[in-house]
């Protein structure tokens, strides 16, 4: 079982605001990263440390941390950002890694 | 621009062996700028972390899979390895290579090579 827990899907309508969260007790340690995964593709790191994206990513992915959850926020989502989304970070241990379940984004 | 590429058997039988490489280029893997790893993804499912390696030769791996696996580079062919022993179907996935500038982020992906573990 995965030590970061994500809701499995999430909707939202078209230009709305949408936001992932990612929790888990690692988290009040470390940051957590982003991934976005479309079908049969690689995943794209989209966000990392405490509100990083990576060049290319648009402006409307941004992170956030409270406690012991990580959040993914989408403002004003398109057709495009429609994927899996993973959160990533450090395990209890801080040596290890572990990603969470994934979260199925669906945009109406 | 760093690319990575995997190679190695689409099929492997129970108890056997997987042993999977991933060839680096646009940048030296021994270079202490980058870590490396590998990802895996069942059909179907979330990704899971196996393992990363260290410029310094330092490995880590997932409790899970750690009495069973082993990742290792070869600097003369600038390649990174995966060697998975005793093989379940437990273990069909794709299997992703990946490298980062800092830990614990993965900045650069292989496309993936799915691995199906059958008699």
């Amino acid at each position: 079982s995965s030590e970061l827990t994500q809701d499995p899907a999430v909707s939202v309508a078209l230009g709305q605001t949408v936001r992932i969260t990612c929790q888990g007790d690692s988290l009040r340690t470390y940051y957590a990263s982003w991934y976005q995964q479309e079908p049969g593709q690689a995943p794209v790191l989209v966000l990392y440390g405490k509100n990083n994206r990576p060049s290319g990513i648009p402006g409307r992915f941004s992170g956030s941390s409270s406690g012991d959850t990580a959040s993914l926020t989408i403002s004003g989502a398109q057709a495009e950002d429609e994927a899996d989304y993973y959160c990533h970070s450090r395990d209890s241990s801080g040596n290890r890694l572990v990603f969470g379940g994934g979260t199925k984004l669906t945009v109406l | 621009q760093l690319q990575l590429q995997e190679s190695g058997p689409g099929l492997v039988k129970p108890s056997e062996t997987l042993s999977l490489t991933c060839t680096v280029s646009g940048a030296s893997i021994s270079s202490y700028t980058y870590y490396w790893g590998w990802v895996r993804q069942p059909p179907g499912k979330g990704l899971d972390w196996i393992g990363s390696i260290f410029y310094n030769g330092k490995t880590y791996y997932s409790p899970s899979l750690q009495s069973r696996v082993t990742i290792s580079v070869d600097t003369s062919k600038n390649q990174l390895s995966l060697r998975l022993n005793s093989v379940t179907a437990a273990d069909t996935a794709v299997y992703f290579c990946a490298g980062g500038k800092s830990n614990p982020d993965f900045d650069y992906w292989g496309q993936g090579t799915l691995v199906t573990v059958s008699s």
